[in-house]
């Protein structure tokens, strides 16, 4: 089974409002990875944190990383009808190489 | 090609008939995974390739799946017996090398089990 947790499962946000999903792990981490998947598509590469406490930036997406390498998260700010989707993160344990996903946060915007 | 590729797209199948998935990965690509996805959930993990040998099988649900990659590049994965639970969506996913990180999906194949 999947050993990463997001919350929430979904997500309805006004157009222009921020949100923050959320991804915990009972295990420490070597290193996370998001991605995003449109509606009918697939998961398409976000970002990769490595470091413990790291925090990266694309634009209006903020993602860190937990300072014991076992939870994430991911905030966008001013939600546009681009970011509906649902977001992933998917985290290596240490000693693997086996990306494990968590369920997901689907993602709705309000014009 | 420039992306992964999957084939098919779209299968439909009677329980109990065998079935391949095949993926062609990026070239280059020497890590190559398999995932199933089910309606609502994230990514499941079935199998690991690292070149040609199977690094991680530790997600096929059972000995009904098997898949091989030969020559270390295009893979297959294979359904004996098929059952109405195997209904998803199969992604496949290289990446350059196992520490690289980042995957690259393909279009899936959405197998239909009657």
């Amino acid at each position: 089974g999947q050993q990463v947790m997001q919350i929430p499962q979904y997500q309805h946000v006004q157009e222009g409002e921020d949100f923050t999903t959320y991804c915990n792990s009972s295990t420490t981490l070597s290193n996370i990875q998001w991605y995003k998947q449109r509606p009918g598509g697939h998961p398409v590469f976000l970002i990769q944190l490595v470091k413990s406490g790291e925090v990266k930036k694309q634009k209006r997406l903020t993602f860190q990383f937990g300072e014991a390498k076992k939870n994430s998260s991911l905030h966008i700010t001013a939600t546009q009808t681009t970011d509906v989707g649902t977001y992933f993160c998917a985290g290596v344990r240490s000693n693997d190489y086996k990306l494990s996903f968590g369920a997901g946060t689907t993602v709705t915007v309000r014009a | 090609g420039a992306g992964v590729s999957q084939t098919p797209s779209n299968k439909v199948t009677e329980k109990g008939k065998y079935v391949e998935l095949r993926c062609d990965p990026i070239s280059g690509h020497t890590a190559l995974y398999w995932y199933r996805q089910s309606l609502g959930q994230g990514p499941e993990f079935l199998i690991y390739f690292q070149g040609t040998g199977a690094a991680d099988d530790s997600g096929l649900p059972n000995d009904r799946f098997f898949a091989v990659r030969p020559e270390g590049s295009v893979s297959t994965l294979k359904i004996q017996r098929t059952e109405r639970g195997d209904s998803a969506v199969y992604l496949c996913a290289s990446s350059f090398d196992k520490l690289a990180g980042e995957l690259f999906f393909g279009e899936g194949s959405r197998l239909t089990v009657l």
